[in-house]
């Protein structure tokens, strides 16, 4: 069985300051881990993913993300916020032999200017 | 390319009646998902088909259907529509299962009475 854990479900910070956004999971399989972001009325889109190899993936808008397996983690990172951020993010798990995609909860980034 | 697709945008159901949700994708994916989205529990999975001909149950799939109508396209169909199936509801698609993204329709929004 997998599972996701989103800590905080709400998250605001100052234009220009750190976004962290905290994902741990559970897999019986190594994982593939994805975050996705989410603007308003629309569909999801992928920031970035990790399946194999290098440990800190890089996406798009400058987020990236570090696989800790020690941990079970996969946080997601921006060293400055922009207010073209603010939007859901969701952390998702897979593996392989694993069709689907397992999301968490979700996390809303508010930017304050 | 028009990505993933879906139809209606918007619909008003009361209990008991029935409708179906379109999804299709113009990108040769073998992979399909139907997810819904509720407030605070992420995107769930309904139904996917890894490939035509084929389907699948997610982990929330009572009260719905699907059919693999071809390669392209992919629909989810309600019987009897209950409140408790007011949601978002989102087609994605994929190469295959595991490690490839999923690209996301932008959502239908189904509001039971």
């Amino acid at each position: 069985a997998q599972s996701v854990t989103q800590l905080g479900s709400h998250v605001s910070v100052s234009e220009g300051a750190l976004v962290l956004l905290r994902c741990n999971y559970s897999s019986s399989v190594p994982p593939y881990l994805f975050w996705y972001v989410q603007y308003p009325n629309q569909g999801l889109q992928l920031l970035l993913k990790y399946t194999t190899g290098a440990t800190l993936v890089k996406g798009i808008n400058g987020f990236e993300a570090e696989f800790k397996k020690s941990e079970t983690s996969f946080h997601l990172t921006k060293p400055s916020a922009h207010m073209s951020d603010a939007a859901e993010y969701f952390c998702a798990v897979s593996g392989a032999g694993r069709r689907a995609l397992t999301f968490g909860s979700g996390t809303r980034l508010q930017v304050q200017p | 390319n028009a990505g993933v697709t879906q139809t209606p945008k918007f619909q008003v159901l009361k209990t008991g009646q029935s409708m179906t949700l379109q999804c299709a994708q113009d990108m040769n994916h073998n992979s399909m998902y139907w997810y819904r989205q509720d407030p605070g529990m992420g995107l769930r999975l309904i139904y996917y088909s890894a490939s035509e001909g084929t389907t699948d149950k997610g982990e929330v799939p009572n009260g719905y259907n699907v059919s693999r109508l071809n390669k392209r396209e992919f629909s989810l169909r309600l019987e009897s529509a209950a409140p408790s199936q007011t949601s978002v509801y989102f087609c994605a698609s994929s190469e295959a299962g595991g490690s490839s993204e999923q690209f996301f329709g932008p959502g239908t929004r189904l509001t039971v009475l």
